[in-house]
């Protein structure tokens, strides 16, 4: 099946550093991701949607300078926590919409396997 | 405002059981609903819903959706042990999003 890759799946930082989380689709070209943001014990809440080439839109209080992301390719989503704190300690997980050779051009939609920030 | 409603919060049994999990939803330009069960990591994908009262099973697993009243449900027989996990309801909207629900933790205690 479409396989996202998503790295790296912990990671423990301090405070006021920034952090680059990748998320790559290995057999498909992903037109477009998401990134979601969980808090123990809560549902997945959207921060924002990407599209390969074009900016990132952000949902409704996620700040947008703080919460970078890059599409810059098919295969390839970015987001970076810049000057992390411990309230941005969350699981972050991306999920990949594209279309997969060799499915009859299937539009699929695959979770990455998630990151685990903990900002001290 | 687009919300996704998951009842109930929380449920506890024992392996033999039956339980059925609730989903309603108000979403402008539904797409689909989706279920995903949640362990430790991402979640992975159960079920893929978009016509009326057409049940989709897998195995012990099996979900409906009502496109008139807004619901989906997803029932689990003769749950077992590792059936325990936060199961996700989630609906799409249009192309550009899904919208989750807070989930419902199940539990099943041998």
């Amino acid at each position: 099946g479409a396989v996202v890759s998503q790295h790296p799946s912990w990671v423990i930082c301090k405070s006021g550093t920034s952090v680059k989380i990748e998320c790559r689709s290995l057999d498909f070209q992903a037109t477009t991701m998401f990134w979601y943001r969980q808090f123990p014990k809560q549902s997945l809440m959207l921060m924002a949607t990407s599209n390969e080439g074009s900016k990132a839109t952000y949902e409704q209080g996620v700040e947008k300078d703080k919460f970078l992301i890059n599409h810059a390719s098919l295969t390839l989503s970015t987001l970076t926590v810049t000057s992390a704190h411990p309230e941005d300690s969350s699981f972050y997980i991306c999920s990949a919409r594209g279309f997969r050779a060799g499915v009859g051009g299937a539009n699929v939609l695959t979770f990455g396997a998630g990151s685990r920030l903990t900002v001290l | 405002e687009d919300k996704v409603v998951q009842s109930p919060l929380s449920l506890v049994v024992h392996e033999g059981d039956t339980v059925t999990l609730n989903c309603s939803y108000e979403v402008t330009n539904f797409r689909s609903l989706l279920w995903y069960k949640q362990e430790k990591k991402a979640p992975t994908f159960l079920f893929m819903l978009t016509s009326s009262g057409i049940e989709k099973k897998s195995g012990r697993l099996s979900s409906i959706l009502d496109k008139k009243e807004l619901f989906s449900i997803l029932n689990i027989t003769a749950t077992q042990t590792g059936d325990s996990a936060v199961y996700l309801c989630a609906v799409e909207r249009g192309t550009d999003k899904l919208i989750f629900g807070t989930g419902t933790r199940l539990q099943v205690f041998p």
